[in-house]
């Protein structure tokens, strides 16, 4: 298993440029999420989802769309870029179910994105 | 709202070292509490869990219990190795977490 994938590693954006985080997991995971890391902060909830067709919004989402349209996939959408929204992003993903095995979640290698 | 407060860092050390990482968080309820690490230029793994009160979670030689009285959460390891140097976070949640701001910690050989 590749776990969770995400691309790309490394992005530079122009203010007001647009583009697309790709997160990719092969777990069969029902629940997927998007956080931002940014200094001093810990990791803070974007957008999530429990499944195919269903996603809600976290503690920061403005500026991002998010859709799940496949179980595997979890694409993060920044519209209009600013430079506030440079920051490290991680998407995780994990199961659904409510048993203790739900708790753990795996987290991809994240995308260092700068927006100038 | 839930948060997390932990122990504001870098914390340095000695190879063999104690370790101990404080972490006390808020909760409406009586969440799962976690402590993540991230080791340099990786993602975030699980360290340990706990996921009810008095709950010890353990695994390469740290330690945390989950203390419903004091709302805490410390980390502790009783000799530090290199390796052991990383950023950790301690967390609640369950699917939706909520993260302190991480400690730095460096071992020294």
């Amino acid at each position: 298993n590749a776990g969770v994938t995400q691309t790309p590693k490394f992005q530079v954006l122009k203010t007001g440029q647009s583009m697309t985080l790709q997160c990719a997991q092969d777990m069969n995971h029902e629940y997927m999420s998007w956080y931002r890391q940014d200094p001093g902060m810990g990791l803070r909830l974007i957008h999530y989802s429990v499944g195919a067709g269903i996603t809600d919004q976290g503690e920061v989402p403005n500026g991002y769309n998010v859709s799940r349209s496949t179980t595997e996939d979890f694409p993060l959408r920044l519209l209009s870029a600013a430079p506030s929204q440079t920051s490290v992003y991680f998407c995780a993903s994990s199961y659904s179910n409510l048993g203790p095995s739900s708790y753990e979640q795996y987290f991809g290698p994240g995308t260092r994105l700068t927006v100038t | 709202g839930d948060s997390v407060t932990q122990m504001e860092g870098p914390v340095t050390l000695s190879e063999e070292a104690f370790l101990t990482i404080n972490c006390t968080y808020t909760a409406t309820g009586y969440p799962s509490l976690f402590w993540y690490v991230q080791y340099p230029g990786e993602g975030l793994q699980l360290l340990l869990k706990a996921t009810k009160a008095d709950d010890k979670g353990s695994n390469k030689g740290f330690e945390a219990t989950y203390r419903k009285e004091t709302t805490s959460f410390h980390l502790e390891k009783g000799s530090v190795q290199v390796s052991d140097s990383a950023v950790y976070f301690c967390v609640q949640g369950a699917q939706k977490l909520v993260f302190g701001q991480g400690t730095r910690l460096t071992i020294n050989p």
